[in-house]
C-alpha cells in the first residue's frame, strides 16, 4: 500500500512564527502536492513538485514556500504564520494517475 | 477553464435508502476521473479511477460510473459507516495535477 505520512496531526503556532510541515511518501512517486482545505472552499493547491528540487506555484502560494531536497520528502514552509493560515493541510503524491493523501495536519495559528 | 461540480452539497439518507452522487466536469482530454472518501479530520482515501465513458467500478456498496460529461457514485443500501464526504477529481491530458470538486457530505441515519 502507498503510504504518505505527514509529520504532525495537530499543530498550534503563534502569529509570526516560521512553521514547517513535513511530508514523506514511500512509493517513489515523482509528483507531490500541498493543499489546504477549508469549509466551503474545498481543496486548494498551494504548491506542487514534479521532481527533486523542482517546484511550481499552485493557486494560492502567497505566504508559503516549499522544499524538495529528496524524492520522498516534500516540505511546506509558512514563512511568518498568520491567523488566516489556520486550516487543514494535506499532502499528496502521485506517479500520474490517482493521488494518495496523507492524514492531514490541522494547523491553528493564534 | 477546467471545472468539477459535485451535487448535491449535502445528502441525508436513511439506512438502506439507495441514492447517487453526481460529479459533472468540463475538461479537455480527460485522463482520469477519481473518487475519494474523506472522514472528518482525516485525509481523503482513494476509492476509484475511471478512464473512459461507459466504464464502471464497484467496491462493496459503492459503484462508480462515467459518461462523457459526468460521473455518478451510486450507493446501494447504505449503512451509517458510509457517512463521509465524497470527493471527485479529474486529470486532463498533459497535466498530472488533479482538479477537485468541493465534495458531497453524506450522512446515513440508522
Amino acid at each position: 500500500d502507498v503510504k504518505v505520512t505527514q509529520s504532525s496531526r495537530y499543530l498550534v503556532k503563534r502569529t509570526g512564527e516560521k512553521v514547517f510541515l513535513e511530508c514523506v511518501q514511500d512509493m517513489d512517486h515523482e509528483n507531490m502536492f500541498w493543499y489546504r482545505q477549508d469549509p466551503g472552499l474545498g481543496l486548494r493547491l498551494i504548491y506542487f513538485s514534479y521532481d527533486v528540487k523542482m517546484k511550481e506555484k499552485g493557486d494560492i502560494p502567497e505566504g508559503y514556500s516549499v522544499s524538495r531536497e529528496k524524492k520522498e520528502r516534500f516540505s511546506l514552509i509558512l514563512e511568518s504564520a498568520s491567523t488566516n493560515q489556520t486550516s487543514m493541510y494535506l499532502c499528496a503524491s502521485t506517479r500520474g494517475t490517482e493521488a494518495f493523501f496523507g492524514q492531514g495536519t490541522r494547523l491553528t495559528v493564534v | 477553464e477546467d471545472q468539477v461540480t459535485q451535487s448535491p452539497e449535502a445528502l441525508r439518507l436513511q439506512e438502506g435508502e439507495s441514492s447517487s452522487l453526481n460529479c459533472s466536469y468540463t475538461v479537455s482530454g480527460l485522463r482520469g476521473l477519481f473518487w475519494y472518501r474523506q472522514d472528518p479530520g482525516k485525509g481523503p482515501e482513494f476509492l476509484f479511477t475511471l478512464y473512459s465513458a461507459g466504464e464502471e467500478k464497484e467496491k462493496e456498496r459503492l459503484k462508480a460510473t462515467l459518461t462523457k460529461k459526468e460521473s455518478f457514485l451510486h450507493i446501494t443500501a447504505p449503512k451509517p459507516e458510509d457517512s463521509a464526504t465524497y470527493l471527485c477529481a479529474v486529470r486532463k491530458g498533459g497535466s498530472y495535477i488533479p482538479t477537485f470538486g468541493r465534495g458531497t457530505s453524506l450522512i446515513v441515519h440508522p
